[in-house]
């Protein structure tokens, strides 16, 4: 059964920082893994989307890479922003299936 | 183009009672999907359909829960009786049939007292 671990839990930081999420998985036979962004009290924001044949991702300030053999995922943040204060998931879709097993998350404040 | 929709946004029941709920997922998404969140955890996959199949079901707590997908666009998620510890946020997302990335709504927060 796969098991997903978000390192940490939660992160408050000062404006500008540049920032490391982890993300641990138990079942290195997925397909993809995607991270989320969650804002209170509303739904999942999908940022980035990683193939298991890829190493990384880049959309903007948000980088995200994935080693899928030791079983780690990492969301690299750049230049923090007060506005990127929210709640971060990941999720690793195994292999075969459409199912994506979500991490506990990061909550993440960016002070101004 | 619409995101997915869901309501209500908010639902507060007594225990016992029952309770649905609706999602309207993307134009052309196959795939939808029914997820339970607690509060501090990631979301919990409930029932997966394509079309109007469902395809995984697994976890769905078929005493009390049901759901259906007629015509295989809009969608509803239904509990009776309803339980104290089903108090959570109940999203729905969908998907094309082979594609990757999945889209949320907003959910239903439900707090049954």
């Amino acid at each position: 059964k796969q098991e997903v671990t978000q390192i940490p839990a939660a992160l408050s930081v000062p404006e500008g920082e540049n920032l490391v999420l982890n993300c641990s998985f138990t079942d290195s036979a997925i397909y993809n893994l995607q991270w989320f962004r969650q804002d209170p009290g509303k739904g999942l924001t999908s940022l980035l989307l990683i193939q298991s044949s890829q190493r990384e991702q880049t959309s903007g300030r948000l980088n995200a890479s994935l080693d899928k053999s030791s079983g780690r995922s990492t969301l690299y943040i750049a230049a923090s922003q007060p506005g990127d204060s929210a709640t971060y998931l990941c999720a690793p879709r195994h292999a075969g299936t459409y199912k994506y097993i979500f991490g506990t998350g990061t909550r993440l404040k960016v002070l101004a | 183009e619409a995101g997915v929709v869901q309501s209500p946004r908010y639902k507060i029941i007594e225990k016992k009672q029952p309770v649905a709920f609706w999602c309207n997922p993307i134009s052309g998404h196959n795939t939808l999907y029914w997820y339970l969140q607690n509060l501090g955890q990631g979301p919990e996959l409930l029932i997966r359909y394509e079309n109007e199949e469902a395809v995984d079901d697994s976890q769905l707590p078929k005493d009390r829960f049901s759901a259906e997908r007629l015509k295989g666009v809009d969608s509803t998620l239904k509990i009776q009786p309803a339980e104290l510890g089903d108090s959570a946020v109940y999203l729905c997302a969908s998907s094309l049939l082979d594609g990757n990335e999945q889209f949320f709504g907003p959910g239903t927060r439900l707090t049954v007292l």
